[in-house]
């Protein structure tokens, strides 16, 4: 069971480049989320998904975009990448009803320079 | 949108001391979380209370649910060197999870 997998691990972008994170987990969890990690501000929530064809807005989602197509897979796109979207990103998994807390991937350290 | 105030924000302890530390809300959540992120990890999951009041332990470590629902604390006794790390409190409504800002634990053998 690999859990939620996260690729790549590291990443340096240009400013104004795209890129894809990539998010995969084999749990059959129906919800999924994306957080980004700053330092002394614990994890925002950028996006999120309650199940397949079904995302929303999280706490900080401009500048970013997701797509569900499938229960296993939550991509997070980087349209033109800022300096501000420097960070360490999460993504994170959970059943539906029932289910206890999340559980992330390792993550991806984003620098845009 | 919803914050949590998580303190203390850093503590440096002797080996063997216990650890206290709390979140408090300006919302009521469903359910409150308790996380451990290692250094290059992702946060793990420690403990999950479900009900006002709820007293849970899991080894060494202790958490409460506030009884109204918007603050919750950890604590951990006999620390050891593994204890170290950032705990995160988390507080998850109907779908979202709302994240404290952490408090980094540091342990001098």
């Amino acid at each position: 069971n690999a859990g939620v997998t996260q690729t790549p691990k590291f990443q340096v972008l240009k400013t104004g480049q795209s890129m894809t994170l990539q998010c995969a987990q084999d749990m059959n969890h129906e919800y999924m989320s994306w957080y980004r990690q700053d330092p002394g501000m614990g994890l925002r929530l950028i996006h999120y998904s309650v199940g397949a064809g079904i995302t929303d807005q999280g706490e900080v989602p401009n500048g970013y975009n997701v797509s569900r197509s499938t229960t296993e897979d939550f991509p997070l796109r980087l349209l033109s990448a800022a300096p501000s979207q420097t960070s360490v990103y999460f993504c994170a998994s959970r059943r539906g009803q029932g289910g206890n807390g999340y559980t992330f991937g390792s993550g991806t350290r984003l620098t845009v320079v | 949108g919803q914050q949590l105030n998580q303190s203390p924000q850093s503590m440096f302890i002797q080996e063997g001391e216990d650890v206290s530390m709390n979140c408090t809300s300006s919302s009521i959540f469903n359910t409150w979380l308790w996380y451990k992120q290692d250094p290059g990890e992702g946060p793990v999951l420690l403990i999950a209370l479900y009900k006002a009041g709820e007293l849970t332990s899991n080894g060494r470590l202790t958490a409460q649910f506030g009884i109204t629902r918007k603050d919750s604390f950890l604590n951990i006794s006999a620390s050891i060197p593994s204890d170290v790390g950032i705990y995160f409190c988390a507080g998850r409504g109907a779908q979202k999870l709302v994240f404290g800002q952490g408090t980094r634990l540091t342990i001098n053998p």
